[in-house]
């Protein structure tokens, strides 16, 4: 199992351009979940899916939109980016069967905007 | 969820063990914790759990008070590759705020040769 896969790794926008981040998971998880992490800080949610074709808000979700088309992809979209979108964003994924909640966390993409 | 509170930092020796304190006083009683690390440029990764009673796996042991207001993580024989920043978290197991998993800052673990 490959586990969750995010892409791209790196990448650089300029402000106002849009762009997908993808997020793949191959482990049947119901659960997906956007964060953000900005130098020195904790992870902070910005939306998370409860299952195919749902989403909901996180902590901190202006500026982004998400879909969830399909069980294992779960993509964050940036329509008109700003530089206070520069950040690290993590995918996780967990099971729904669970009582208690274990995350598994992709390795990241890295996103500086200009 | 109730609040942290960890040290900012913490230094260990390699080979010794890692004890990492949380405090978590105002804990409500469906309420677990759990302790996730991330290792520098790397996604989080979930170490271990628990509600009540102390609980051991093959990466770490959790000890948790008894009236439940603190826990302490520990490595038992800390390597280099430990070197990480350590998130102690508590949140019930469902509800509104099933599926969200709240970061602090974290202790930032430095295990020195």
């Amino acid at each position: 199992n490959a586990g969750v896969t995010q892409t791209p790794k790196f990448r650089v926008l300029k402000t106002g351009q849009s762009m997908t981040l993808l997020c793949a998971q191959d482990m049947n998880h119901e659960y997906m979940y956007w964060y953000r992490q900005d130098p020195g800080m904790g992870l902070r949610l910005i939306h998370y899916s409860v299952g195919e074709g749902t989403t909901a808000k996180g902590e901190v979700p202006d500026g982004y939109n998400v879909s969830r088309l399909k069980k294992q992809n779960f993509l964050l979209g940036l329509e008109s980016a700003a530089p206070s979108q520069t950040s690290v964003y993590f995918c996780a994924s967990s099971k729904t069967s669970q009582r208690v909640e274990t995350q598994y966390f992709g390795p990241g993409t890295r996103l500086l905007v200009l | 969820d109730a609040k942290t509170t960890q040290p900012p930092s913490m230094d260990c020796a390699e080979g010794r063990a890692a004890n990492l304190p949380c405090n978590h006083s105002t804990i409500s009683g469906n309420e677990y914790v759990y302790w996730y690390r991330q290792i520098h440029s790397q996604g989080p990764q979930y170490i271990i759990h628990g509600l009540k009673n102390n609980e051991t796996n093959e990466m770490a042991s959790l000890i948790i008070t008894e009236d439940r207001k603190s826990s302490t993580l520990i490595l038992p024989h800390a390597t280099l590759r430990d070197t990480a920043v350590y998130y102690c978290i508590v949140k019930d197991a469902g509800g509104t705020s099933y599926g969200k998993l709240t970061f602090g800052q974290g202790t930032i673990l430095t295990v020195h040769p």
